[in-house]
């Protein structure tokens, strides 16, 4: 397994576009968590999957954002509808709870561009 | 609150001790950890301690806990060029409903002279 897999890599659309991004997590991992990361700053927790289960949501997650993880394995993160605000690095990090401790692996991130 | 806060920046000479600092301010963090993310590259996870100890050492890492004050440093001893990077410090707490929840400081960009 080569770890946790983001597509795409880079996305450049318009405001107003939907646009989907997809993350693959480490296989035998059941926590799955997005992240926001803009320029200078420390990555924003946006929402947490134990399995196929969305348990958690932050507050930055506004409406126009939804993310799923129907088969308790890939998740996507859809954003409607998209602002000019919304431009940042996307991470996906992945986590298996079996373990002592909470270590989560990260993907390599989808950086987003809106115009 | 959810808070995290590390001292933006820190230089220093090639062969020195590092020492990064960062506070927090949620008392029920389980895990505390520390990420280092490099230009063009993911975040990658360096060391973590639990929140019942005041010390781990790993390496030329050395992590240091006090909870009373709610804070945690990050000490790199014999500190390389390739160190240079963004250093994070985050806390692990549960969040309201149910699920955990990662909390991440701005982090601290350390710049090593040769």
């Amino acid at each position: 397994d080569t770890g946790v897999s983001q597509n795409p890599r880079h996305k450049i659309t318009k405001r107003g576009q939907n646009v989907t991004f997809r993350c693959d997590p480490i296989s035998e991992h059941n926590r799955l968590y997005w992240y926001r990361q803009t320029l200078g700053q420390g990555p924003e927790f946006l929402t947490y999957f134990q399995n196929e289960a969305q348990l958690e949501k932050s507050r930055l997650l506004s409406d126009r954002f939804s993310a799923e993880r129907p088969k308790g394995s890939f998740s996507t993160l859809e954003i409607q509808r998209t602002e000019q605000g919304d431009s940042a690095m996307y991470l996906c990090a992945s986590s298996l709870d079996r373990q002592s401790q909470e270590t989560q692996y990260f993907g390599p991130g989808t950086r987003l561009l809106v115009l | 609150g959810e808070d995290v806060e590390q001292s933006l920046f820190l230089s220093v000479r090639e062969g020195d001790s590092s020492v990064i600092n960062c506070t927090y301010t949620d008392s029920s963090s389980t895990y505390l950890y520390w990420y280092k993310q490099e230009p063009g590259a993911g975040l990658q996870l360096l060391t973590y301690i639990f929140s019942n100890m005041d010390m781990k050492q790993d390496q030329r890492l050395t992590v240091l806990l006090n909870k009373k004050d709610k804070h945690l440093s990050l000490r790199i001893a014999d500190t390389q060029t390739g160190d240079s990077a963004i250093y994070f410090c985050a806390e692990s707490i549960w969040g309201n409903t149910g699920g955990f929840k990662t909390i991440f400081g701005a982090g601290t960009r350390l710049f090593v002279k040769a």
